[in-house]
């Protein structure tokens, strides 16, 4: 699976958005870039996933480049409540076998 | 929905014992299953993917006699740390695959803390 690079911690201002970076350069055709977050002491909770377009949930908006080497997670109106580890992942095809491989996320804190 | 429950949600036990964790997906059926190791301050560490009906499979660098993993049904995976040491002391999570028109989404468990003395 291609290797992310996420910066290591970010801060963030309540109510504002937040914009989360994650270089994949390395990323093939087949692979899909999930978002992950893991809150403290818990399980991790998934977010979002996307393979060429953007996409948007309840939870969040995925913007990947057109060239696939880039995306951005965008929580757009981040609360205390988002303080996490979020962790940005390339999966290859998707399979039930398919490992998640994940590397050091970045730390996301939401400050008042 | 795709809710996954892990138990105990923390153990402590003696060095030697062996202490049985349990993965259930409480509202859907998993044939696949993985479990994570995570230590204070690091990442997740995949260890295994559970197979329904069939062995295990091991991560590079697991003892796979000292990580016994069951998955005896579509439900339930068990992970059982066997002869635990202080170094196993760690926060332990599966995963439990939801398959459902072409995608396969990982739903993660809220982990188990295991601290051996």
């Amino acid at each position: 699976d291609a290797k992310t690079t996420q910066p290591t911690s970010m801060d963030c201002a309540e109510g504002r958005a937040a914009n989360l970076p994650c270089n994949h350069s390395t990323i093939s055709g087949n692979e899909y870039v999930y978002w992950y977050r893991q809150i403290h002491s818990q399980g991790p909770q998934y977010i979002i996933h996307g393979l060429k377009n953007n996409e948007t949930n309840e939870m969040a908006s995925l913007i990947i480049t057109e060239d696939r080497k880039s995306s951005t997670l965008i929580l757009p109106h981040a609360t205390l409540r988002d303080t996490a580890v979020y962790y940005c992942i390339v999966r290859v095809g998707r399979a039930a076998g398919n490992k998640l491989t994940f590397g050091g996320g970045t730390r996301v804190l939401v400050k008042p | 929905g795709a809710v996954v429950s892990q138990h105990p949600s923390w153990v402590i036990c003696k060095s030697g014992t062996s202490v049985k964790i349990e993965c259930r997906s409480l509202d859907f059926q998993a044939t696949t299953m993985f479990w994570y190791r995570q230590f204070p301050k690091q990442s997740l560490m995949l260890m295994a993917t559970s197979n329904e009906g069939s062995k295990a499979t091991y991560e590079q660098g697991v003892e796979k006699d000292k990580f016994l993993i069951n998955h005896a049904s579509l439900t339930l995976s068990t992970l059982t740390v066997t002869s635990a040491h202080p170094e196993d002391s760690s926060f332990y999570i599966c995963s439990a695959v939801l398959s459902g028109g072409g995608s396969y989404e990982q739903y993660f468990g809220p982990g188990t803390r295991l601290t051996v003395t």
